[in-house]
């Protein structure tokens, strides 16, 4: 079963605008990490939020953590054309689930130029 | 570094066929792992490796087989080929399993007729 779920499923904006996207999750977790698929590609590694963490930056990525509310978001600033893709939360479980990472469906973003 | 390699990039089955995808990296990571992305349903953990000759099934293990004889190589086995088991494949690999960055490879797509 899905353990995160990103919201908006799609989201459009212009170049040089901020581009945010959220994930919501059910059970508790160790961390929750956030990945990008370009078309027809693998998926690459973003940044990675410990349970213990409120925020974490990484050049214009801020990702935050509100480990009460079970959500997590990802700001993108002064966005690109290059940063259209697909957005993918994944969280990190503990005790049992240590060795599964659970991805959400997704957001995609397009930037226009 | 060529990270993680996964071979055929294409392949087309018959119902009833049997064949393998290869996956292997040059990292030395412990884990492994293979998930299937279905549009509208992000990605699913398929099997997974924490090492040599230890594997466990995920979310979605039935029709699947797989094995780890060496560090590197991680393939799947698809038994009786179905066409619900027409996807795209990804293996991950990392060094802790849901505790570290996965590095993703490029996928095989798969079409069952």
């Amino acid at each position: 079963s899905q353990q995160g779920e990103e919201d908006p499923q799609a989201l459009s904006i212009q170049e040089g605008e901020n581009a945010t996207m959220n994930c919501s999750y059910k059970t508790s977790i160790n961390n929750l990490q956030w990945y990008r698929q370009n078309s027809g590609r693998g998926l690459v590694h973003l940044i990675l939020i410990r349970s213990n963490e409120r925020e974490k930056h990484s050049g214009r990525l801020r990702v935050t953590l509100d480990t009460s509310k079970k959500s997590s978001s990802l700001l993108i600033t002064a966005s690109r054309a290059a940063d259209t893709a697909s957005y993918f939360c994944a969280t990190g479980g503990s005790g049992g689930s240590n060795y599964k990472l659970t991805f959400g469906k997704g957001t995609l973003l397009t930037v226009n130029p | 570094n060529a990270g993680v390699t996964q071979t055929p990039k294409f392949q087309v089955l018959k119902t009833g066929q049997s064949m393998t995808l290869q996956c292997a990296q040059d990292m030395n990571h412990e884990y492994m792992s293979w998930y299937r992305q279905d549009p509208g349903m992000g990605l699913r953990l398929i099997h997974y490796s924490v090492g040599a000759g230890i594997t466990d099934q995920g979310e979605v293990p039935n029709g699947y087989n797989v094995s780890r004889s060496t560090t590197e190589d991680f393939p799947l086995r698809l038994l009786s080929a179905a066409p619900s088991q027409t996807s795209v494949y990804f293996c991950a690999s990392s060094w802790t399993g849901s505790n570290s960055p996965l590095h993703f490879g490029n996928g095989t797509r798969l079409t069952v007729t």
